[in-house]
Formats: structure tokens, C-alpha cells, sequence
């Protein structure tokens, strides 16, 4: 069974300051990993995605997140916190086959002025 | 165009009333689905549908019946529902059926509350 794990239910950090946001996964197979964002109020919206392709991917508003086979993280980073970037953040994983999303339990950024 | 919408944004019904959500998207996806968000939790999938036919149903009670018209709009039907049923209820839509790559687009959602 697929699984990820968000260390950290509640994340705070600085206007400026580099936001690190964790997730592990479990996985037999290799998976397909998600970050979504939820603003209050609001639906989720994708972050960045790993398809296999390339290690380092790269989203909106200056997020990436580097896929560690070796350590079975998908760490989402951004260099610099914004105001606006406070929200919850969802890691979610899939396998090959017709298996949904499975999400994390989620992560609330505070970003502090 | 990337968007879902869901009709109506708030709804409060009692445990006697029957209601429907509804959800429409128009960026030819052909996998839909429901989700069930409770306060500070993440989203738990209810049901997916791929080419308007039903291929999940992850044990959601009778209460909930889902409908899917046709390819652009998905309903949720609520019938003598229960208090611990209030959430936000979030629709989204991917492209192809339902595929592990696929990113799902979400509406933003319906928020219901049950008297």
C-alpha cells in the first residue's frame, strides 16, 4: 500500500526565509508525487508534480521540490517566504494503474511579517 | 480554461431534506470525482467517475448518490444525512481515466452544513 508521511503539522516561518516543507512516501512501486496547495476557503490547486522525468521539478509561485529515491522524501522548498504563501500544503501520492490520489494528513504554513 | 465549479458554495439542510451538489467542467476532462474534506484534515476520496461511468465507489454510504449526465457535469444527491456529514465537499476532474499522472483539478468545493 501507498502511503506519505508529512512530518510537521504546522510549519512557521519568517517573510523572507526559507520554507521547507517534508514528505516521505512509501511505496512498492515507483510513485507519482503530488504537492497541492489550499488557500482558507478555497479548493486545492497543484504545486509541482514528479512523473519520473526529471529529479528536481520546479512549480508555481517559486516552488520545487527534489524527488530522493534514496531517501524516499519529495521535500517541497521555496528560497524566500511571501505573506501569501500561508496555507495548507497536501503532499499526495499514485502508482501506475487506476489507483486515486493518497494524500498526507497536510502541513499549515504561518508565514510571520 | 482550467476551472471547476461548484453550485451552490454554502448549504444547510436539515436531516429530512433532499439536496444536490453540483459540478461542471468544461476542459473536456473525462474523470471526475468527489471528495469529502472535514475541518483540518485532507481530502477523503468518495467517489470517480471515467467516461461518465462509475468506477470507485470508496464504501460511501447510500445517503450519498453521485450522477454523472455527461462528460462536463457531475451531481451529488444528499438524502436524510447526519450531522457528522458536514464538510466541504470538493469536486475535481482530470483528464484522462483517472490516470496516476494525471493532475486533478479542483472546484472549490461546497460547504455543508448538516442541522
Amino acid at each position: 500500500a501507498q502511503s506519505v508521511t508529512q512530518l510537521g503539522s504546522h510549519v512557521s516561518v519568517s517573510e523572507g526565509a526559507l520554507v521547507l516543507l517534508r514528505c516521505n512516501y512509501s511505496s512498492s512501486v515507483p510513485p507519482y508525487l503530488f504537492w497541492y496547495v489550499q488557500y482558507p476557503n478555497q479548493g486545492l490547486q497543484l504545486l509541482l508534480k514528479y512523473t519520473s522525468a526529471a529529479t528536481l521539478v520546479k512549480g508555481i509561485n517559486g516552488f520545487e521540490a527534489e524527488f530522493k529515491k534514496s531517501e524516499t522524501s519529495f521535500h517541497l522548498t521555496k528560497p524566500s517566504a511571501h505573506m501569501s504563501d500561508a496555507a495548507e500544503y497536501f503532499c499526495a501520492v499514485s502508482h501506475s494503474g487506476n489507483t486515486p490520489l493518497v494524500f498526507g494528513k497536510g502541513t499549515r504554513l504561518s508565514v510571520i511579517a | 480554461d482550467t476551472e471547476v465549479t461548484q453550485t451552490p458554495k454554502h448549504l444547510v439542510m436539515g436531516m429530512t431534506n433532499k439536496k444536490s451538489l453540483k459540478c461542471e467542467q468544461h476542459m473536456g476532462h473525462r474523470a471526475m470525482y468527489w471528495y469529502k474534506q472535514k475541518a483540518k484534515k485532507p481530502p477523503e476520496l468518495m467517489f470517480v467517475y471515467s467516461y461518465e461511468k462509475l468506477s470507485i465507489n470508496e464504501s460511501v454510504p447510500s445517503r450519498f448518490s453521485p450522477e454523472c449526465p455527461n462528460s462536463s457535469l457531475l451531481n451529488l444527491h444528499l438524502h436524510a444525512l447526519q450531522p457528522e456529514d458536514s464538510a466541504l465537499y470538493l469536486c475535481a476532474s482530470s483528464h484522462r481515466s483517472s490516470g496516476p499522472t494525471d493532475t486533478q483539478y479542483f472546484g472549490p468545493g461546497t460547504r455543508l452544513t448538516v442541522l
